[in-house]
């Protein structure tokens, strides 16, 4: 039983290039969240999804992008990453929205 | 205001010290009360549960809220080097998500 699942790690990308941020949880979570995590700052909410088939913006939706593929994934999209976007990003996921969350190890990510 | 708030710390205690962590909030609806507990370069993991006003004990951990102030506290006593992480409090209503505090840092010196 992994619970939630983060790919990659750590990433470097250069000003304006994309990348696909990518999280699955196997506990049969209805609810799946991403967050940054910037020092000072705490957890800010980017999206989440509800349910399958429903995504919704949070605190700082702006410069992503998000797609709930399945009950099981949950892919966070940068389509021109800026300086700004340097941070850790962190999914997590729980039963329903008003329950406990599960977070995943985060992914570090660099912008040059 | 934010709707909560933590003092960020650096908190350094020695080891087998009482620590108290705090936490304050504006928002009189949460009902749920939770700390999560984060390891450097780690996720968060949920570390107490709490419901409504009142204690909750696990082990070294107890929980306190006092609703009436908009206070919660987290006790850790006979503190270990293990306890060193960053303490975020998770309050929320029946009906929403939950909110996570900044998170308070804290150290704990063998």
């Amino acid at each position: 039983n992994a619970g939630v699942t983060q790919t990659p790690k750590f990433q470097v990308l250069k000003t304006g290039q994309s990348m696909t941020l990518q999280c699955a949880q196997d506990m049969n979570h209805n609810s799946m969240y991403w967050y940054r995590q910037d020092p000072g700052m705490g957890l800010r909410l980017i999206y989440y999804s509800a349910s399958e088939g429903t995504t919704d913006k949070g605190e700082v939706p702006n410069g992503y992008n998000v797609s709930r593929l399945n009950k099981r994934e949950f892919s966070l999209r940068l389509e021109s990453a800026a300086p700004s976007q340097t941070s850790v990003y962190f999914c997590a996921s729980s039963p329903g929205l008003q329950e406990t969350q599960y977070f995943g190890p985060g992914t570090r990510l660099l912008v040059l | 205001q934010k709707e909560v708030e933590q003092d960020p710390g650096p908190l350094s205690v020695p080891e087998g010290a009482i620590v108290s962590l705090n936490c304050t909030y504006s928002n009189s609806a949460f009902q749920y009360f939770m700390w999560y507990r984060q390891y450097s370069r780690k996720g968060p993991e949920l570390l107490m549960y709490t419901y409504s006003s009142g204690n909750k004990e696990d082990g070294r951990f107890t929980a306190q809220v006092d609703k009436s102030s908009k206070y919660i506290s987290l006790f850790i006593r006979d503190s270990q080097p293990s306890d060193s992480a960053t303490y975020l409090c998770a309050p929320k209503t029946s009906y929403d998500k939950v909110i996570f505090g900044p998170g308070t840092s804290l150290s704990v010196i063998p």
